[in-house]
């Protein structure tokens, strides 16, 4: 069964630097998000993606944050100088419709800053 | 911020035993979705719902969205340690393409 991957599955850096968090979403999915999940605490929504632009993002996806779609297979979420309150699991999703569509998530990319 | 609650927050129970959770909003939704996590990786979905008063089996599962569509539970049939993990529930709004997640429940089937 295709699936969504994810790398690194962990990361670490320190505060202040660029990170880019990578994605190969389910290759005809037309929709992509990006979730974080702090330790302990609920899966928070970022930011979805359609048709090459941003679609709807939430109040944590500041300026800090940026998302691409460089070619036709990757999906990638660049926080630019990270915080330590940043630190948490990164989820990539996709989906085949929006709505009620299911989510499809990755496993996760666990981002330590220090 | 569209608030989902989920309860019991944390449920230790013995094997073969029966459980509820609950997933309560005051917010209107147009689909409920219910994932499982495991530790170290995604949420892995469940089921979907999107009509009020459904009603769902999967195997020893049972899913119902309430009449309102504000709320959902999840009921376990004679649980058993492989029904171990983290329980997510997740509420679609109609024409939006993020889904909200509710707190969690964190469910431990003892052998």
């Amino acid at each position: 069964e295709p699936e969504v991957t994810q790398t690194p599955s962990h990361q670490v850096t320190q505060m202040g630097q660029e990170v880019i968090l990578r994605c190969v979403p389910i290759s005809n999915h037309l929709y992509f998000y990006w979730y974080r999940q702090i330790l302990g605490q609920k899966v928070e929504f970022l930011v979805s993606f359609y048709n090459n632009e941003i679609s709807e993002k939430s109040e944590i996806f500041d300026d800090q944050f940026s998302v691409e779609r460089p070619d036709g297979s990757n999906f990638t979420l660049k926080i630019r100088s990270t915080k330590l309150e940043d630190s948490a699991m990164y989820f990539c999703a996709s989906s085949g419709d929006r709505g009620n569509s299911p989510l499809h998530f990755g496993n996760g990319t666990r981002l330590t800053v220090t | 911020t569209q608030l989902l609650e989920q309860s019991p927050q944390f449920l230790s129970i013995q094997e073969g035993e029966n459980l509820t959770v609950y997933c309560n909003s005051s917010s209107v939704f147009s689909s409920l979705q219910w994932y499982r996590q495991e530790p170290g990786e995604g949420p892995v979905l469940l089921v979907t719902v999107v009509t009020g008063g459904e009603v769902k089996k999967l195997k020893r599962l049972t899913f119902q969205f309430g009449d309102a569509r504000k709320d959902s539970s999840l009921h376990i049939t004679a649980a058993q340690p492989g029904d171990t993990g983290l329980y997510l529930c997740a509420g679609g709004k109609a024409g939006a393409n993020n889904l909200f997640f509710g707190t969690g429940t964190r469910l431990t089937v003892i052998p």
